[in-house]
């Protein structure tokens, strides 16, 4: 049973765009939720998390946005450059000293 | 500050024998979880430890083992190893105290296990 998926593997945008990168859990007590990105060949890096008292963070050119009811969260990337491509993973957890992660999606930005 | 380190990076063994990683956390974090990345699969977790004490352990079979040291470092074995076990297995750490929640991990490079 996948408690968080992310449903596209892939995703290709332009420099300079948005990228938006989607992910849905199913657990309702997952209360924190952490996105990482990953280069081939080393570890994923954290780049932003969001509690569940809160539906948005900020840093920089990443943005956050949780949604409850829905069960979904979301990464936007303003603007998106080549150095952002890599695979992008979403982690939640829920008071169990574990994350649970997604299978990933990998972000390609065109030059 | 340093990083997570984990050692080996890469390593090659023979299916039935053992493997031992390492792992040294960021200094001042007492937390340190394991991960197990296979292709297609995200992150599975594996263990997590704090002050020497294992606190939760994911669905792994029982030649999975771990442990933590006073220092924090810690080791992950797989026994019996068998070609599945081929994967990138990651060590993450934290600095959560008594509290897991709202604490972010950060991850170490990883160490590259290959089964033959």
């Amino acid at each position: 049973d996948q408690q968080v998926k992310q449903n596209s593997p892939s995703l290709s945008v332009q420099e300079g765009r948005i990228s938006i990168l989607n992910c849905d859990y199913t657990n309702s007590m997952f209360d924190y939720f952490l996105w990482y990105k990953k280069y081939p060949a080393e570890g994923p890096t954290f780049l932003i998390s969001i509690s569940s008292i809160k539906d948005k963070n900020e840093d920089g050119r990443f943005t956050v946005f949780l949604n409850k009811s829905a069960k979904h969260l979301s990464l936007h990337i303003v603007p998106s450059q080549p150095g952002d491509s890599a695979v992008y993973f979403c982690a939640a957890s829920a008071w169990t000293y574990k994350y649970i992660f997604g299978t990933g999606t990998r972000l390609k930005v065109l030059a | 500050k340093a990083g997570v380190t984990q050692t080996p990076r890469y390593l090659i063994k023979t299916r039935g024998q053992q493997v031992t990683l390492s792992c040294s956390p960021i200094s001042g974090h007492r937390s340190v979880s394991w991960y197990q990345q296979t292709p297609g699969q995200g992150l599975q977790f594996l263990f997590e430890y704090f002050s020497e004490t294992q606190r939760n352990k994911g669905n792994f079979p029982g030649r999975f083992s771990g442990r933590q040291f006073s220092n924090s470092r810690s080791e992950m074995n797989v026994s019996t190893l068998e070609l599945g076990d081929s994967a990138l297995y990651l060590c993450a750490s934290s600095s959560n105290l008594d509290s897991f929640v709202g604490n972010t991990i950060y991850f170490g490079e990883g160490s590259w296990l290959t089964v033959v």
